[in-house]
């Protein structure tokens, strides 16, 4: 069936380090692809999209690399703190034109920031 | 700008009651999900609305349902309550129109079912 999966569930790096965090998707008439942080209590809280027609997208401190050849989604934080402690989930919009309103999610990976 | 809001924040019912949960989406946001999040399952897609009528629908039985008002409010209804129904229930709005697909959560109702 359709799935999104992540291959670490927990991911342990030093402060200020480089944090790199990877996701499995199945579907090849995925459109979008989001990359959501929750916290303990909270919602899941956006960190950054894109699109199948893009292979990059950069934010603040976060990059999110896309390659539909074998299906990967990686998400790349830089500087690490330890704000950044949380579960992240990688999802992706299943549908054609993106409107569906359908994410199907990741099993999350949890990043443990060290001081 | 006001956030998603999800009432109530905690629910405790027992089995075989029914309950329902309510969610503010975004002013202007017309495109309401619903997400049932465990720790075994993950987040998993339950519904959208999308001006009143659901637009799409996910793998759970017919006890859970939903519907949306002509504010955009949406509540979600499960029916004979079961103990694997506990779980963080989750709703995410958006403009659900054009090329907007940001989708934005609330912080949840966690329902436990004894």
């Amino acid at each position: 069936g359709e799935s999104v999966g992540l291959h670490l569930p927990t991911l342990s790096v030093q402060e200020g380090d480089n944090s790199i965090i990877n996701c499995a998707y199945s579907n090849s008439a995925s459109d979008y692809f989001i990359w959501y942080k929750q916290e303990s209590g909270k919602g899941p809280q956006f960190i950054i999209d894109i699109r199948s027609n893009m292979d990059k997208r950069q934010g603040q401190r976060v990059t999110v690399l896309l390659n539909k050849t074998v299906k990967h989604l990686s998400l790349q934080i830089a500087a690490t703190q330890p704000g950044d402690s949380a579960v992240y989930f990688c999802a992706e919009n299943i549908g054609g034109s993106g409107n569906t309103g359908k994410l199907i999610f990741g099993q999350g990976t949890t990043l443990q920031v060290k001081p | 700008k006001a956030g998603v809001t999800q009432t109530p924040r905690y629910l405790i019912k027992t089995r075989g009651q029914q309950v329902t949960l309510s969610c503010s989406p975004i002013s202007g946001h017309r495109s309401v999900s619903w997400y049932q999040q465990t720790p075994g399952q993950g987040l998993q897609f339950l519904f959208e609305y999308f001006s009143e009528t659901q637009r799409n629908k996910g793998n759970f039985p017919g006890r859970f349902s939903g519907r949306q008002f002509s504010n955009s409010r949406s509540e979600m209804n499960v029916s004979t309550l079961e103990l694997g129904d506990s779980a963080l229930y989750l709703c995410a709005s958006r403009s659900g129109t054009g090329a907007n697909y940001g989708y934005t959560f609330g912080s949840g109702t966690r329902l436990t079912v004894v």
